[in-house]
Formats: structure tokens, sequence, C-alpha cells
């Protein structure tokens, strides 16, 4: 079963409006949310996270915010450039038992494009 | 960030070989590293966790006697898939982490394309 779902497979916004991707978890035991964007044939770059006692994070033209009644989180790009066009990750960490890093549990991606 | 490199991008095989895909931290030191795989159209899967010198966790469905896991330095962790079978053809991308804990100081590395044939 998808523990972090991301129910949009593309998403297509033009240039210089507001991108809105949209995450999903069941997992009540996350407590740290990433967003990664992706290119083809190339490993996931770190965009932004958010902790679980957080609502929101905002790091330049990106901001994640989180829902923990709804269990739901969404990064937002604004203004959106065509540089964005990538796949974005949601991906989520519960906590360890044995300190350190933790593998993460990912979403299947959304394809965002950007029009110019 | 830092940087995660990975050898080979890309690998052919044949049924039955066996296949070794290296990860290199290059200016940090991984006291963790991760495997996962991509299959095409779905989301990365978490495979193993190794800590350089400990024997590899791996993730509930992965076989561990078929995804041979060595992290014996905190810059080098290798992924052996034996007898790799054409189900094995996958993405498969490490990330490193260092000491500073936290989720989000997981680099990744630019993933090895297999195909076996």
């Amino acid at each position: 079963d998808q523990q972090v779902k991301q129910n949009s497979p593309s998403l297509s916004v033009q240039e210089g409006r507001i991108s809105i991707l949209n995450c999903d978890y069941t997992n009540s035991m996350f407590d740290y949310f990433l967003w990664y964007k992706k290119y083809p044939a190339e490993g996931p770059t770190f965009l932004i996270s958010i902790s679980s006692i957080k609502d929101k994070n905002e790091d330049g033209r990106f901001t994640v915010f989180l829902n923990k009644s709804a269990k739901h989180l969404s990064l937002h790009i604004v203004p959106s450039q065509p540089g964005d066009s990538a796949v974005y990750f949601c991906a989520a960490s519960a906590p360890g038992s044995g300190g350190g890093a933790d593998g993460l549990t990912f979403g299947k991606g959304t394809h965002l494009i950007i029009q110019p | 960030g830092a940087v995660v490199s990975q050898h080979p991008s890309w690998v052919i095989c044949k049924s039955g070989t066996s296949v070794k895909i290296e990860c290199r931290s290059l200016d940090f030191q991984a006291t963790t590293m991760f495997w996962y795989r991509q299959f095409p159209k779905q989301s990365l899967m978490l495979m193993a966790t190794s800590n350089e010198g400990s024997k590899a966790t791996y993730e509930q469905g992965v076989e561990k006697d078929k995804f041979l896991i060595n992290h014996a330095s905190l810059t080098l962790s290798t992924l052996t898939v034996t007898s790799a079978h054409p189900e094995d053809s996958s993405f498969y991308i490490c990330s490193g982490s260092g000491r500073a804990r936290g989720p989000d100081t997981q680099y990744f590395g630019p993933g090895t394309r297999l195909t076996v044939l």
C-alpha cells in the first residue's frame, strides 16, 4: 500500500503563475516531510522540508504547507519558471529506532510542466 | 550540497550474471548509505540501509542474498545484484547521509540504469 500518495501524475502551469503540488500520506508516524526535484536519469535533488511540528516552511520561491489533521502537504512554487519543469517527489520519514539518518518513503511523483 | 557519484551510469547484462554498482560520497563522509530502486512511473522504493562497518538492513520483500550490499568505508558502498534476471531491470539510486542527523542530509547519486537481457 502506498503510504505517500501524489495523485496527480502531471501538472501544467503557465510561466509566472503559481504551481501547487499536492501530497497525501497515511502513516501517522511520519514526522518529517521533504520535497525533491528530479530530472530524467538523474538522482533527486533536495528542495525543501518541513517538520511535523510546523505547518509552513518557506525558502525563496518554494513554500511547503503541512496539514497534519488532513495528512496532507503541498508545495507552492511562485512564480513558476521554465527551469522548474521536472518531476517532483514528496517523501516522508518516520523516527528511526537507533538514531542516524532514516530511509525515506517516496510518492510516485508529479511531472510539472511550465509553459511559456 | 554534497556530491554522490554512482558507477556505472548504465549497464546491460545477460540473465544469470552478477552486476556491481558503486556509490561514492565525494566530499563528505557518509556514515549511512541507502539504496533505492525505481521502476518506470513508480516511486523510489527503499531497498536497504547500510551503516559503515555494519551489515545492511533490508526492507521487507528485498532478498538480502540477491542484493549484496557492502559499506566498507565512509565514502564507498556497493550493491551487487547476483544472478540478475530481467525483472531486476530498474533504475538503482543510492544516497548518502553524513554525521549530521536528519533526513534532509541525504544526498542522492545520479542513479544506475540496469537492463538485464
